[in-house]
């Protein structure tokens, strides 16, 4: 079954700089994967997706990620964090062929001043 | 309707009780999917539904949890004899299928059993 990890559980870090979450799946086959965000006490917000096309992509409020095939790996990136990113990140998967979106654990990221 | 909606929005209930969860997609989205949101535990899939189709009920925990679609639009969670590790946020969501590429999530019903 497919299955997504999410390494980090709580990443803190202080504005303005840099920010990794981490996310790999477990499929060999055809994938389209999404990172979904949750401010506090507000619902899942899509980020951004990739879909086919360009490995990078680019989403909301400066993100981007990167598919990897080799790796296995989507990885969520923003060069400049700011206090108002402190939220929980969500990556998720949906297998080639199939209609189910699988999520990971989630990683909060708490930005300090 | 501009997105979907859940209700109710808090629901607290006793064990061993019946509670109902209601979730209204986004008007013309042929796929719905309820998910289970614990601590720690992030997004659980429990089942969806896609236009006619048998729904995939692989997520689902137990046999106390089922859930249908009336006309291919609104619906419903059922949790029969709602035990205390049922307390979670249950979340609905919908989309075009993967060709459209976004899934849009409700705001939750959080269910606290007693």
């Amino acid at each position: 079954a497919q299955s997504v990890t999410q390494l980090d559980s709580q990443v803190p870090v202080f504005e303005e700089a840099p920010v990794e979450l981490r996310c790999n799946y477990s499929s060999s086959v055809s994938v389209y994967l999404f990172w979904y965000v949750q401010y506090p006490n507000q619902g899942l917000q899509l980020l951004l997706k990739y879909l086919s096309g360009s490995t990078l992509v680019k989403g909301i409020n400066g993100f981007e990620a990167e598919f990897n095939k080799s790796q296995t790996s989507f990885h969520l990136r923003k060069p400049s964090v700011h206090i108002s990113d402190t939220a929980e990140y969500f990556c998720a998967v949906i297998q080639g062929g199939s209609e189910k979106l699988v999520f990971g654990k989630g990683t909060k990221l708490t930005v300090n001043p | 309707g501009a997105g979907v909606s859940q209700s109710p929005s808090n629901k607290v209930t006793e064990k061993g009780k019946d509670v109902e969860l209601r979730c209204d997609p986004i008007s013309g989205h042929t796929a719905l999917y309820w998910y289970r949101q614990s601590l720690g535990q992030g997004l659980e899939f429990l089942i969806y539904f896609q236009g006619n189709s048998a729904p995939d009920k692989s997520g689902l925990p137990s046999d106390r949890f089922s859930a249908e679609r009336t006309g291919g639009s609104v619906s419903t969670l059922t949790i029969q004899r709602t035990q205390q590790e049922d307390s979670a946020v249950y979340l609905c969501a919908s989309s075009l299928g993967v060709e459209g590429g976004e899934w849009v999530f409700g705001p939750g019903t959080r269910l606290t059993v007693l």
